[in-house]
Formats: C-alpha cells, sequence, structure tokens
C-alpha cells in the first residue's frame, strides 16, 4: 500500500534562504507524485506533478522537485524563499487501481518565512 | 469558470443532526472526492466517485454518504453528526478517472459539531 511521509510538520527560514522541504514515500507501483499548497483558510492548490516524463519537475512561483527513485524521495525546494510562501505544503501520492486513482496525502509541512 | 464549489463555507450542528454538504464542478471532471482535513493528519478521503452514477469508499467513510447523479455535482451528507467530524471538508475533482491529473479543490467548508 502506498504511504507519504513529510519529514518535519514545521520549517522555518529567512526570507532569501534556501527552502526544502522534504517528502518520502512508499508505493508498490511507480506512483505519481503531486506537491500542493494551501494558503490560510483555502483550498489546496496544485504546485507540481511528477507523471515519469522528466525526474525534475518544474512548478509555479520558482518551486520545483526532484524524483529520486533509489531514495524513494520528492523533496520541494526553492532558491530564494519570499515572505508570501508562507503557507501549508503536502505531498501526495497517486497510483491507478481498478476504479480510478487513489491519492494519500501527507501530514503536511507548515513553511515559515522570517524577515 | 468557477471550477469547483461548495456550500456552506461554515455550518454549526448539534450532535444527532443531518446535513449535506454541496459541491459542483463546472469542468466536466470525470473524477470527485471528498477529504477531511484535521490538524497533524492531512487530508484523509472519505468518499469518491469516478463518474456519474459510481462511487466508492475511501479510508474514513463511517457516518457518511455519498451520490453523483449527474457529472457536475458530488454531495456529502453527514447522517447523524457526531463531535468526531468537527473538521474542515474539501470536495476535489479531476479531469480523467484513469489519469491522474491533480486535484482542483474547493475553498472547504468548516463544520464544528456541538
Amino acid at each position: 500500500a502506498q504511504s507519504v511521509t513529510q519529514l518535519g510538520s514545521h520549517v522555518s527560514v529567512s526570507e532569501g534562504a534556501l527552502v526544502l522541504l522534504r517528502c518520502n514515500y512508499s508505493s508498490s507501483v511507480p506512483p505519481y507524485l503531486f506537491w500542493y499548497v494551501q494558503y490560510p483558510n483555502q483550498g489546496l492548490q496544485l504546485l507540481l506533478k511528477y507523471t515519469s516524463a522528466a525526474t525534475l519537475v518544474k512548478g509555479i512561483n520558482d518551486f520545483e522537485a526532484e524524483f529520486k527513485k533509489s531514495e524513494t524521495s520528492f523533496h520541494l525546494t526553492k532558491p530564494s524563499a519570499h515572505m508570501s510562501d508562507a503557507a501549508e505544503y503536502f505531498c501526495a501520492v497517486s497510483v491507478s487501481n481498478t476504479g480510478g486513482f487513489k491519492t494519500i496525502f501527507g501530514a503536511g509541512t507548515r513553511l515559515f518565512v522570517k524577515a | 469558470n468557477a471550477g469547483v464549489t461548495q456550500t456552506p463555507k461554515f455550518q454549526v450542528l448539534k450532535t444527532g443532526q443531518s446535513m449535506t454538504l454541496q459541491c459542483a464542478q463546472d469542468m466536466n471532471h470525470e473524477y470527485m472526492s471528498w477529504y477531511r482535513q484535521d490538524p497533524g493528519m492531512g487530508l484523509r478521503l472519505i468518499h469518491y466517485s469516478v463518474g456519474a452514477g459510481i462511487t466508492d469508499q475511501g479510508e474514513v467513510p463511517n457516518g457518511y454518504n455519498v451520490s453523483r447523479s449527474t457529472t457536475e455535482d458530488f454531495p456529502l451528507r453527514l447522517l447523524s453528526a457526531a463531535p468526531s467530524q468537527t473538521s474542515v471538508y474539501f470536495c476535489a475533482s479531476s479531469y480523467r478517472r484513469t489519469q491522474n491529473y491533480g486535484y482542483t479543490f474547493g475553498s472547504g467548508t468548516r463544520l464544528t459539531v456541538v
């Protein structure tokens, strides 16, 4: 069965510093992997997704993630944090099944950005 | 293009009451689902639908019913509300049932059961 582990429920960085949010997954079949962002009192928005076309995936707002099969990881990075990046980030894994597909979300990592 | 619309945004129920959370999408998405979000637990799948007339259970289906009579609508019914159902509920949809394009989420319904 698939699962997602996000390391660190809270991450704090200074404005302009590197952002690194960690995600490890478990899946018995090749997965689709996603990062979503949730701003306060809003729904989740798709940030980027991995669907086996390329291991380095670029998303919105200069975020990117690298799929590493050997490490079963899909960490999210951004070279320079901005105050507006403060939000909660969710990693998700999805696999096809007979009924369509099933998506499992991680517990989330809240990103704080200090001025 | 409204995307995924959820109503109401906020609701307070008394224990034992029933209610329906509404979800509608105008993107002709085949796949629709309901999640609940609780602190420290991420999102947990309640029910999902791969098309009109087809529904199935997710991780935490107890106490909830769904139906999908049209492609656009996917209401979630709480049969007899309990305090454990206090949560934020999100409806999400996706383009195709057989490939995962990622979800479009509604803005959520914050439910409190007292």
